[in-house]
């Protein structure tokens, strides 16, 4: 599948700080989708978005896919302790495309 | 309405062995997916069934067979397992083929000795 860069690898957060991370591919995209994943579960959807520009919000979560089609970001506001997971960023290249190609994921992790 | 579910939860196998991992959806959905997911990787896509009677390979097919029996049911079958497919399985199911929203299960955590 097509390399999606995702950052920061890890992070740490403290309650009510806002974090962003982004996921950056050389290659357009159609539709970006944004996963969390909780420790021992599957990924579970958290926004999709299908067009350029896009910015869609969930809550204290907001995303956005890029003008340029290469790329995405999310952002968690005033974060919470059950904010903790992994993040992935995943993309669709075509509207017929089976596949969706997986970022490696940023571990969000609360700061001791 | 349980979504998708995955069966075992956890699995330990010697070398050569074999076993299926069996998943289902009630979402009555068309399209229906297997990964897998390793540390510091993103999820990978070792075969999908776009509807009931077709499967096709994705990116990482070697070591696996699959089996759409059903809309409900897609099982994935590891016919002689190697300690390179130690991994947590995923299967995930969508509307259909290109509708990306997809759902997944809790996953099945193999561990190959």
């Amino acid at each position: 599948g097509q390399q999606l860069n995702q950052s920061p690898q890890s992070m740490f957060i403290q309650e009510g700080e806002d974090v962003s991370m982004n996921c950056t591919s050389s290659s357009i995209f159609n539709t970006w989708l944004w996963y969390k994943q909780e420790p021992g579960e599957g990924p579970v959807l958290l926004i999709a978005l299908y067009k350029a520009g896009e910015l869609t919000s969930n809550g204290r979560l907001t995303a956005q896919f890029g003008i340029t089609r290469k790329d995405s970001f999310l952002n968690i506001s005033a974060s919470i302790p059950s904010d903790v997971g992994i993040y992935f960023c995943a993309g669709q290249l075509g509207s017929n495309d089976y596949k969706l190609s997986f970022g490696a994921g940023t571990t969000v992790t609360v700061r001791a | 309405n349980a979504g998708v579910t995955q069966t075992p939860k956890f699995q330990v196998l010697k070398t050569g062995q074999s076993m299926t991992l069996q998943c289902a959806q009630d979402m009555n959905h068309n399209s229906m997916y297997w990964y897998r997911q390793d540390p510091g990787m993103g999820l990978r896509l070792i075969y999908y069934s776009a509807s009931e009677g077709t499967t096709d390979k994705g990116e990482v097919p070697n070591g696996y067979n699959v089996s759409r029996l059903n809309k409900r049911e897609f099982s994935l079958r590891l016919e002689s397992a190697a300690p390179s497919q130690t991994s947590v399985y995923f299967c995930a199911s969508s509307e259909m083929t290109g509708l990306v929203t997809q759902y997944f299960g809790p996953g099945t955590r193999l561990l190959v000795l």
